[in-house]
C-alpha cells in the first residue's frame, strides 16, 4: 500500500533558528512529492513540489526540499524560520489520489 | 472569489441528522476530492471523481455518499451523522495535465452533538 510517513508530529523552533520537517515515502508511491501548509484556520496551500530533475526544490516563503531516491525521503528545510512559519505542515505523495502523511505542527517561539 | 468554494464554513448538527456539505470550483479541474482532516491522522480520502459520470470510494467511505452534479460541483452527503464524523471536511480538485497538485477549499467544520 502507498504511505507517505512523517516523523514528527510537533517541532518547536525558536525564532531564526533553522528546520527541518521529515517525510520519508512508500517505495510504492509514484514519484510525484508534495509539500502542503496549512495556517491556523485555513485550507492547505502549496509550498513545493517534486515531479522530477532536480532534486532540490525550492518552494515559497523560503521553503526547499531534497528528494532523495535511495533513502526514500523528501526532507522539508528552510535556513532560518519566522514566527509566521507556525502552521501545519503535510507531506504528500503518489498521483492522484494523493496519500497524505499525518502532519508536522511546527511551532516558531520567539 | 475563491477557486474551490466550500459550504458551509462551519456546521452543527445532531446526532442522526441528514447532511449535505457543498463543493464547487471554478478552476475548470475534472477531478475532485472529499478529505477530512482530524488531529493526529492528517488528511483521509473519502470519496472522489475523476470526472461526471466517474465516482470512487476512498479509504473512508462507510457513512457517507457523493454526488458530482456538474463537472463544477462534488457534494458529499452524510445521511445519518454521528459524532465521530465530527472533523474538518476539504474538498480539492486537480487536473491531470499539470501535475501541479491540489487546489484546496477552505474547509467545513463539521459537528455532530
Amino acid at each position: 500500500a502507498q504511505s507517505v510517513t512523517q516523523l514528527d508530529s510537533q517541532v518547536p523552533v525558536f525564532e531564526e533558528a533553522p528546520v527541518e520537517l521529515r517525510c520519508n515515502y512508500s517505495s510504492s508511491v509514484s514519484v510525484y512529492l508534495f509539500w502542503y501548509v496549512q495556517y491556523p484556520n485555513q485550507g492547505l496551500q502549496l509550498l513545493l513540489k517534486y515531479l522530477s530533475g532536480s532534486t532540490l526544490v525550492k518552494g515559497i516563503n523560503g521553503f526547499e526540499a531534497e528528494f532523495n531516491k535511495s533513502q526514500t525521503s523528501f526532507h522539508l528545510r528552510k535556513p532560518s524560520v519566522h514566527i509566521s512559519d507556525t502552521a501545519e505542515y503535510f507531506c504528500a505523495g503518489g498521483n492522484t489520489p494523493l496519500v497524505f502523511g499525518k502532519g508536522t505542527r511546527l511551532s516558531v517561539i520567539a | 472569489d475563491a477557486d474551490v468554494t466550500q459550504t458551509p464554513r462551519n456546521r452543527i448538527t445532531k446526532t442522526g441528522k441528514r447532511i449535505m456539505l457543498e463543493c464547487s470550483q471554478t478552476k475548470g479541474h475534472d477531478r475532485m476530492y472529499w478529505y477530512r482532516q482530524d488531529p493526529g491522522l492528517g488528511l483521509r480520502l473519502i470519496y472522489y471523481s475523476f470526472d461526471v459520470k466517474d465516482i470512487n470510494k476512498g479509504e473512508i467511505s462507510d457513512g457517507y455518499s457523493v454526488s458530482r452534479q456538474a463537472q463544477a460541483k462534488f457534494s458529499l452527503s452524510l445521511e445519518s451523522a454521528i459524532p465521530n464524523q465530527t472533523a474538518l471536511y476539504f474538498c480539492a480538485t486537480s487536473d491531470p495535465r499539470d501535475r501541479a497538485g491540489y487546489t484546496f477549499g477552505s474547509g467545513t467544520r463539521l459537528t455532530v452533538v
